[in-house]
């Protein structure tokens, strides 16, 4: 039962095109919403997040726009760079008791080439 | 000056055996959690520990038992290994919604 759902496993883009990443979201209490990015190896790393009260966050090269109607949120990253060639977490948030559990995504990998 | 540190990075270890991993954060979070990644790359919460007080307690088995001596530290005990066990494990902390920071991740390989 996935709550949060990343339809594309994978996307390539163009340096300096603009790379978009999908999220769809199932549970309607799901309030906050973050979207993380990992290399090999390491440990997520927060990117940028947007509360359920908005629909676009910026954040330099970094927009995340949620669509609550549609359960829908999206990353847009521009101009992509190589660097950004990473794997992309979506991740949502219903306020559990004061703790915070976070609901992934299974992640799209994002290849961006020179 | 690592903020989310987990120790160790790698552990490789036979079925049956107990084994531990360490976390600390010197973030002053109030909140820290143990999240396990699969072989399907699913993140996935097991624990959520508030100022030493457990608050999530996901579906995981009792042979996963967490511990919190204070604030800045989680570990996650783990008794009777099977192969099932084998993932990346990631400790992580957060203060409210700011600053979730997660650690780089311990990969447990059970032989």
């Amino acid at each position: 039962d996935q709550q949060v759902k990343q339809n594309s496993p994978s996307l390539r883009v163009q340096e300096g095109r603009i790379s978009i990443l999908n999220c769809d979201y199932t549970n309607s209490m799901f309030d906050y919403f973050l979207w993380y990015k990992k290399y090999p190896a390491e440990g997520p790393t927060f990117l940028i997040s947007i509360s359920s009260i908005k629909d676009k966050n910026e954040d330099g090269r970094f927009t995340v726009f949620l669509n609550k109607s549609a359960k829908h949120l999206s990353l847009h990253i521009v101009p992509s760079q190589p660097g950004d060639s990473a794997m992309y977490f979506c991740a949502a948030s219903a306020n559990q008791g004061g703790s915070e559990k976070l609901v992934f995504g299974k992640g799209t990998k994002l290849t961006v080439n020179p | 000056d690592t903020a989310v540190s987990q120790t160790p990075k790698y552990l490789v270890t036979q079925m049956g055996n107990d084994k531990s991993i360490k976390c600390e954060q010197n973030l002053g979070h109030d909140t820290m959690y143990w999240y396990k990644q699969d072989s399907k790359k699913f993140l996935k919460i097991m624990f959520s520990y508030n100022n030493k007080e457990l608050i999530i307690n996901e579906t995981v088995p009792n042979r996963f038992s967490p511990k919190s001596p204070d604030k800045a530290h989680l570990n996650l005990h783990i008794n009777s290994l099977e192969l099932g066990d084998s993932a990346v494990y990631f400790c992580a902390s957060s203060q409210r919604f700011l600053g979730y920071t997660f650690g780089s991740g311990t990969r447990l390989t059970v032989v």
